[in-house]
């Protein structure tokens, strides 16, 4: 069965502080793992997007990495500010298939 | 350049009505996604059109629920008698090209749809 799930289902760390997100997928044949931000009330926006190939990408500071073997991904953030605070979704494509396998995210709170 | 846009935001019907989720996509952009979202749950793909065309509506529910993308104007979402198990948040998204083609189509989304069924 194609899945995605994410843990921890919540996390809440100080403003400045790093934290990291994992995700485990059995989404199969694989493509490529993307992770999404998503503000309270607003639809998904993308961070990162990684084929099997690819074992890290960076976009500011967030920065993914996959481990195409294991199925498994990380979103790292480091310096976190308060407008982090946001859902982060975890989200993998099958290959010649034409929709995403989403997960349910980790819901992060950034504190001052 | 406007993003995608999806109206109403909110929405509120009762049992039986009908609800109507309109989507613009990205300028530029013919191919349209449907997504469903449940409270605490994941995004769930429901349909993937281009222009006049159903591509993939494996996600849809069998009866009552329907989609379109005309040739002229925006995305329709379609859900004949709802009932109190289709409140949820539906999103649209929008691409340039097939998430299969070459490299990794992005996705952008809309803000999403609140329905519900009072």
């Amino acid at each position: 069965k194609n899945q995605v799930e994410q843990s921890p289902q919540s996390l809440i760390i100080l403003e400045g502080k790093n934290c990291t997100l994992q995700c485990n997928y059995t989404v199969s044949p694989f493509s490529n793992l993307r992770w999404y931000k998503q503000d309270t009330g607003r639809g998904p926006v993308s961070l990162t997007i990684m084929t099997f190939s690819e074992n890290t990408k960076s976009n500011g500071r967030y920065t993914a990495t996959l481990d195409a073997d294991t199925k498994q991904s990380s979103l790292h953030i480091t310096a976190s500010q308060l407008s982090d605070s946001a859902s982060y979704i975890c989200v993998a494509k099958q290959t010649g298939a034409n929709n995403l396998f989403f997960g349910t995210g980790t819901r992060l709170t950034v504190i001052p | 350049n406007a993003g995608v846009m999806q109206n109403p935001r909110h929405l509120v019907r009762r049992r039986g009505q009908e609800a109507r989720l309109r989507c613009s996509p990205m300028k530029g952009h013919s191919h349209v996604y449907w997504y469903r979202q449940l409270p605490e749950e994941g995004l769930k793909f429901m349909v993937y059109l281009q222009k006049e065309n159903i591509i993939d509506e494996s996600g849809m529910p069998k009866e009552r629920f329907s989609a379109e993308f005309p040739k002229e104007g925006p995305s329709i979402l379609r859900i004949q008698q709802v009932v109190r198990g289709d409140s949820a948040a539906y999103f649209c998204a929008s691409s340039p090209g097939r998430l299969q083609g070459v490299g990794y189509n992005e996705q952008f989304f809309g803000p999403g749809t609140r329905l519900t069924v009072l």
